[in-house]
């Protein structure tokens, strides 16, 4: 079936630091989804990516989706402490109906 | 504007019971899920329903069950609890599987 994984699994990094999270699957994919979780919430919905080689940025927050559709990335430019949680790909399987996610980069700041 | 609610949101119960956790939208999407996330294996997909009286396996389906009478609610009922369902628990909502909303989470206790 199709595997989505997730590197690294844990980020710790000092305020201001840069921090990137890859993904990567095991299929093609239609659609790439970022979500992010804070510490005790529920994952929420971040940006979706759908064509080849798409780059999107929200403020400090840059995603991209490769080139072949099966990884993409995500970049946040000088943490912050609003940055901690756990950052979640997800892409959906054939057909479209279910999401498979991916493992899950836990973000830590040092202040 | 409620959105997607779970109840409830804390429970405890002992192996064998049979315990069901509640999952209600507002928004009329079509699609809901069931997904539990457990320390070092990130969201897996227990059950989906793409409108109402229709439902499908996730990839751990065993020992649960769901049923979608009304397209605003998704109960998930566990038969019979094993310590193994010790788990938190999230439903989701979306209008395709594209985007998913999830609800506040339910964390459930097998004794």
């Amino acid at each position: 079936g199709q595997q989505v994984m997730q590197i690294p699994q844990y980020q710790h990094v000092q305020e201001g630091e840069d921090f990137t999270t890859y993904c990567n699957s095991s299929t093609t994919l239609s659609n790439i989804q970022w979500y992010k979780q804070r510490p005790g919430g529920h994952p929420v919905f971040l940006i979706q990516l759908v064509k080849s080689g798409e780059v999107k940025k929200q403020k400090r927050l840059t995603f991209q989706f490769g080139e072949a559709k099966k990884n993409s990335s995500l970049h946040i430019t000088a943490t912050q402490t609003t940055d901690v949680g756990t950052y979640f790909c997800a892409g959906p399987n054939f057909g479209n109906e279910k999401l498979t996610f991916g493992t899950g980069t836990r973000l830590t700041i040092i202040p | 504007d409620a959105g997607i609610t779970q109840s409830p949101r804390y429970k405890i119960t002992e192996t064998g019971r049979q315990v069901t956790l509640m999952c209600h939208q507002t928004w009329s999407h079509s699609y809901m899920f069931w997904y539990r996330q457990d320390l070092g294996h990130g969201l897996r997909l227990i059950y989906y329903s793409a409108a109402a009286d229709i439902t499908d396996k996730g990839e751990v389906s065993d020992g649960y069950v769901v049923s979608r009478s009304k397209t605003e609610n998704f109960p998930l009922t566990l038969e019979s609890a094993t310590r193994s369902q010790t788990s938190v628990y999230f439903c989701a909502s979306g209008l395709l599987t594209d985007t998913q909303y999830f609800g506040p989470g339910t964390r459930l206790t097998v004794l």
